[in-house]
């Protein structure tokens, strides 16, 4: 089955104890990304990639890492996690018409994990 | 700035009461316009991409359309399993790698 999948679905940590989040897909895609998602604010971008070893900055990147260094996986990693960062977690992939690093990549449909619900103390 | 602001809020609607969901944007030059459905607990689907003003797009009882500043999600006779968030999103010629999201439209249909 066609799937983005992440781990764990809910953390509950305390302020400074560092955290990764997984995602992995198994349907080739090339983009991948993550968003938080809070009430009223929708969908934001934290990171996203468009192929292994590729990443880039989103809207909301502050206090948040990842890294691509297999197709299938894009982990997120929290160094010092904040009360700031309780929400809504969902990673995504994509495939990318035009080529996945040429000027005129585009995003195709997302397919979206199930999310992640961390709270931070 | 790319903006997307999703109307309204929240939409209550009878079984078989036909309504319509607005997506407004702001974007120097639209790629794509998509949208997804979300229901509570879960990952956003997937429902249609429009990239031209004009354009519709239909599943079941849902149809998407697309003018220069607007989409409407149009869902005729809606059943209570239609229940669930629906998200717009935009995509610009120039930042094609990135979606901007609405808030998203809260429908609730009640049997």
């Amino acid at each position: 089955e066609a799937q983005v999948t992440q781990n764990p679905r809910y953390l509950i940590t305390v302020t400074g104890k560092k955290l990764t989040v997984t995602c992995s897909q198994n349907m080739n895609h090339e983009y991948m990304s993550w968003y938080r998602q809070d009430p009223g604010l929708g969908l934001r971008q934290i990171y996203y990639s468009m192929n292994v070893e590729v990443t880039d900055k989103g809207d909301v990147p502050e206090g948040y890492k990842v890294s691509r260094k297999e197709k299938r996986n894009f982990p997120l990693i929290l160094e010092s996690p904040s009360p700031n960062q309780t929400s809504l977690y969902f990673c995504a992939s994509s495939f990318v018409s035009g080529g996945p690093l040429s000027g005129r990549a585009a995003v195709d449909e997302q397919f979206f994990g199930p999310g992640t619900r961390l709270t931070v103390l | 700035e790319d903006q997307v602001t999703q109307s309204p809020e929240a939409l209550r609607l009878q079984e078989g009461e036909s309504s319509s969901l607005n997506c407004s944007y702001t974007v120097s030059g639209l790629r794509g316009l998509f949208w997804y459905r979300q229901d509570p607990g879960k990952g956003p689907e997937f429902l249609f991409t429009l990239y031209s003003a004009g354009e519709e797009k239909e599943k079941e009882r849902l149809k998407a359309t697309l003018t220069k500043k607007e989409s409407f999600l149009h869902i005729t006779a809606p059943k209570p399993e239609d229940s669930a968030t629906y998200l717009c999103a935009v995509q610009a010629v120039g930042s094609a790698r990135q979606l901007t999201f609405g808030s998203g439209t809260q429908l609730t249909v009640l049997p």
